[in-house]
């Protein structure tokens, strides 16, 4: 049971250049989101689906697209990278229900030059 | 509007001594109220949770939480620390009928050998 797999695991970009945040659970939940992880400052939410076709905004969006593509997977996209975009990301998925936990991913280690 | 304040930012106890981690909490409405552990280049996992039944909660690794409503805390206890426990640890609360959780600021719990 892989759970919530996201790819890559690291990835370096120059300021200005673009790349897309994959990520894929396989516990058919209807929720998913994406969180980016700064020293300090806990998780903060940057977009979340809470079902297929739908996606809201979260606390830090700026700068950021998603797609829920099905299900399953749920796409982060940073058109423009800017130094300030340097972070862990997570994503993670519930089902939605009261109280249900989160189920996180490993995180891709994004720097940006 | 809800918060959460780790009191803590760094917590070191020696092995086999007791853990206390610290959680405050702000909400409006009766919470549900989490502890997530991180250890390194990991996502987060979930530890216990607390959703209005008893007001202690006993979760994985020994781990316990008690929920204290007069005075809007949820801390996190172990009666001994174990080399194992090394991680940061996120309290996170979350209102009914809001998906949205906000996450405290973590605290780094280091173990003594």
């Amino acid at each position: 049971n892989a759970g919530v797999t996201q790819t890559p695991k690291f990835q370096v970009l120059k300021t200005g250049q673009s790349m897309t945040l994959q990520c894929a659970q396989d516990m058919n939940h209807n929720s998913m989101y994406w969180y980016r992880q700064d020293p300090g400052m806990g998780l903060r939410l940057i977009y979340y689906s809470a079902s297929e076709g739908t996606t809201d905004k979260g606390e830090v969006p700026n700068g950021y697209n998603v797609s829920r593509l099905n299900k399953r997977e749920f796409s982060l996209r940073l058109e423009s990278a800017a130094p300030s975009q340097t972070s862990v990301y997570f994503c993670a998925s519930s089902d939605l229900s009261y109280n249900s936990p989160l189920h996180f991913g490993n995180g891709t280690r994004l720097t940006v030059t | 509007a809800q918060s959460v304040t780790q009191l803590d930012s760094h917590v070191s106890v020696s092995e086999g001594t007791p853990v206390l981690l610290r959680c405050n909490y702000s909400s409006s409405y009766s919470p549900s109220l989490f502890w997530y552990v991180q250890h390194p280049n990991k996502g987060l996992q979930l530890l216990l949770k607390y959703t209005s039944a008893a007001t202690l909660v006993k979760g994985i690794n020994g781990f316990e939480a008690e929920f204290k409503k007069s005075e809007t805390s949820f801390h996190l206890t172990k009666p001994s620390a174990h080399m194992s426990d090394a991680a940061e640890y996120f309290c996170v609360v979350m209102n009914f009928g809001n998906e949205k959780l906000t996450f405290g600021t973590g605290t780094r719990l280091t173990i003594i050998p």
